[in-house]
């Protein structure tokens, strides 16, 4: 079965400008998770969606956000980029539900360079 | 709030045993979660741990105690490919209700290396 599809893989992006990011859950999982990781914080958590819900949200600005669509795929956006953007966006699948919201599965990341 | 707290690296030997330690401070707690990431890859699961007690797959074990706040991953039979971050991460819970779902936090990780 496939795993957590990211896309793309690597991106670069001028400062100002805005992305977007894609994550394909594992098939019949519905929660999806976003996290950033930089050598400085290391994985930190950015939000959380379930049933194209947002279940949760870390302690980031607005300027990230993100949606779940009905197949279970999430995108999430970073407006206005900051060279402090600049990192690995991992996003991780999990069936979400109950004693079953335990185990996530992530991707190989984004890795996004703010220039 | 949360605060996370693991030692940063530790060194041992092919085929010896070492334990890394987490102690975390949670408003609620959903469950903690030992992750292991190898350089350039992303973190794969290891374990769950909702309630007290130790929970052992294979070489690998997990405990925990949430009076004391506090968590353990014992990795066995050390083997080079064991050479990686281990990360340990904590699921809040969201206030006035009583679901599983919350922010999760994670530490810094700790960095093993094994020697030959």
């Amino acid at each position: 079965k496939a795993g957590v599809t990211q896309t793309p893989r690597y991106l670069i992006k001028t400062r100002g400008q805005q992305v977007t990011l894609s994550c394909s859950p594992i098939s019949g999982h519905r929660s999806v998770s976003w996290y950033q990781q930089t050598p400085g914080q290391g994985l930190q958590f950015l939000f959380e969606y379930f049933s194209e819900t947002q279940r949760n949200k870390g302690n980031f600005p607005g300027r990230f956000s993100g949606r779940q669509f009905s197949n279970s795929r999430s995108e999430m956006n970073v407006s206005t980029l900051e060279l402090g953007d600049s990192a690995l966006y991992l996003c991780a699948s999990s069936f979400g539900q109950g004693a079953r919201n335990t185990e996530a599965f992530f991707g190989q990341g984004t890795r996004l360079t703010v220039v | 709030g949360q605060n996370i707290d693991q030692p940063t690296e530790m060194t041992a030997t092919e085929g010896a045993i070492v334990q890394i330690n987490c102690t975390y401070q949670t408003s609620g707690f959903n469950g903690l979660f030992w992750y292991q990431q190898h350089a350039g890859e992303a973190p794969t699961f290891l374990s769950y741990n909702v309630l007290d007690g130790l929970e052992e797959k294979g070489r690998f074990s997990s405990f925990l105690s949430r009076s004391k706040g506090y968590s353990y991953l014992l990795l066995k039979e050390l083997q080079m490919k064991d050479s990686a971050s281990y990360l340990c991460a904590v699921r809040d819970r969201r206030p006035m209700t009583t679901d599983s779902w919350g922010k999760f936090q994670f530490g810094a990780g700790t960095q093993v290396v094994v020697t030959p």
